[in-house]
């Protein structure tokens, strides 16, 4: 069976400081790999997606990046955080264009301060 | 623009009762839509998803009610209960879209 890990559960940054967010799925190969935000109180704003090793669609201009070095390995980045960017970050995968379900990892509660 | 509109932020319904939580689009060419439940500092989970090509999906408790021509979508959950309260999202998609637009949330409170 599929598997989505996340990590850190939960992470305190102050401003100005590099992110680093990691995502890896088990158990199946080449999938659809997405970045989400829920801001407190707002719904799951897409953030970037990737159909494969390299190939990163940004679809919200900020100072988030995101990278996919491996098949199943998906990394959000930014150089210098911004208060703004506090929020529930979640990665989720799909088969593509086999299915439209996407399953989503555990989160990662981030605070700027 | 907000293609995926769920207009109730929040819904109290007594526990072994009916809970009825709506979506409305506006975007014709979505064909496919979900529904996700989502707990505090969890990832959300798939419930539920109908094609347009239906009208109706059941899946044990929960059926999701597709209204094209109205572009509504309902998720009914009967009978309702404590563990069902969480914040659901719909979400929707089309042939070769790799994405899924996603709802605002409706918090559901079930009450003992």
């Amino acid at each position: 069976s599929q598997t989505i890990h996340q990590w850190p559960a939960t992470l305190v940054q102050p401003v100005g400081s590099p992110l680093s967010l990691e995502c890896t799925v088990e158990g199946t190969s080449n999938p659809n790999l997405y970045w989400y935000r829920q801001a407190a109180g707002r719904g799951l704003q897409l953030l970037f997606y990737s159909v494969g090793i390299g190939q990163i669609s940004s679809e919200v201009p900020q100072n988030l990046s995101a990278s996919r070095p491996q098949d199943r390995q998906f990394i959000l980045s930014s150089k210098k955080l911004l208060l703004s960017d506090s929020g529930f970050y979640l990665c989720a995968w799909s088969m593509g264009t086999a299915t439209y379900e996407q399953y989503f990892g555990p989160g990662t509660r981030l605070t700027v301060t | 623009d907000q293609q995926v509109k769920q207009n109730s932020p929040s819904l109290s319904v007594q526990e072994g009762r009916i809970s009825i939580l709506n979506c409305d689009y506006t975007n014709s060419m979505f064909d496919y839509f979900l529904w996700y439940k989502k707990y505090p500092a969890e990832g959300p989970t798939f419930l539920i998803s109908i094609s347009s090509i239906k009208d109706k999906n059941e899946d044990g408790r929960f059926t999701v009610f597709l209204n094209k021509s109205a572009k509504h979508l309902s998720l009914h959950i009967v009978p309702s209960q404590p563990g069902d309260s969480a914040v659901y999202f719909c979400a929707a998609s089309h042939f070769g879209n790799e994405k899924l637009t996603f709802g605002t949330g409706t918090r559901l409170t079930i009450i003992p």
